[in-house]
């Protein structure tokens, strides 16, 4: 149980083109998705927290503008990155909450595979 | 300072031996702790999560120290599937909000 895919898991595209990733819990019903970006050598970083029918909640640093979420159903989240740059090339990885956690309760993060893009 | 440090290594052991990694998280309020591990070019998996008891999954050890603000990893006779990145997350609370913060993971490479 508890699997997250995204789609597609490989992207290039030429600067200023944009690009949507898909993330599908595929087995349970996810109120809440992450979406993170990655460097190389780098941490994770959460850019967003996506509520199922509401907006999301950005990160400081990250523009929604330019990163558009749209968290429709309770089983997909997905991630436009609008006018594509070189400098927008990582790895995006959303993860989906299994859980509700309660007002202090622990809850675990599933990851999805996780979306290379690389912008020419 | 960064709210969860990792010593990046490399860390290089043979097969068998055992080896410790150490995080430390600058948030005192913080509520749940986990250790993931990460394969070259692949997303993150969960390894363990670490409670104040301190827990044990067969070769895996983790440990977590609150009044020192650490957390460790024991991994005992390592395997060469052991090598990848582990890293140290912390859950923060603010107000309702709870998010993972990650450290930069710990290189292990685990040598015939």
């Amino acid at each position: 149980g508890a699997v997250v895919s995204q789609h597609p898991s490989r992207v290039i595209c030429k600067s200023g083109t944009s690009v949507k990733i898909e993330c599908r819990s595929l087995d349970f019903q996810a109120t809440t998705m992450f979406w993170y970006r990655q460097f190389p050598k780098q941490s994770l970083m959460l850019m967003a927290t996506s509520n199922e029918g509401s907006k999301a909640t950005y990160e400081q640093g990250v523009e929604k503008d330019k990163f558009l979420i749209n968290h429709a159903s309770l089983t997909l989240s997905t991630l436009t990155v609008t006018s594509a740059h070189p400098e927008d090339s990582s790895f995006y990885i959303c993860s989906a909450r299994l859980g509700t956690g309660g007002t202090l309760g622990t809850y675990e993060q599933y990851f999805g595979p996780g979306t290379r893009l690389t912008v020419t | 300072r960064k709210e969860v440090e990792q010593d990046p290594g490399p860390f290089n052991v043979p097969e068998g031996a055992t080896v410790a990694f150490n995080c430390t998280y600058s948030n005192s309020a913080s509520q749940s702790f986990f250790w993931y591990r990460q394969d070259c070019r692949k997303e993150p998996k969960l390894l363990m999560s670490v409670y104040s008891s301190g827990n044990e999954d067969g070769r895996f050890t983790a440990q977590l120290n609150r009044a020192s603000q650490y957390i460790s990893l024991l991994i005992r006779d390592s395997k060469l599937s052991d090598s990848a990145t582990y890293l140290c997350v912390v859950q923060s609370v603010a107000g309702n909000n709870r998010k993972l913060i990650w450290g930069l993971g710990t290189s292990l490479a685990v040598n015939p």
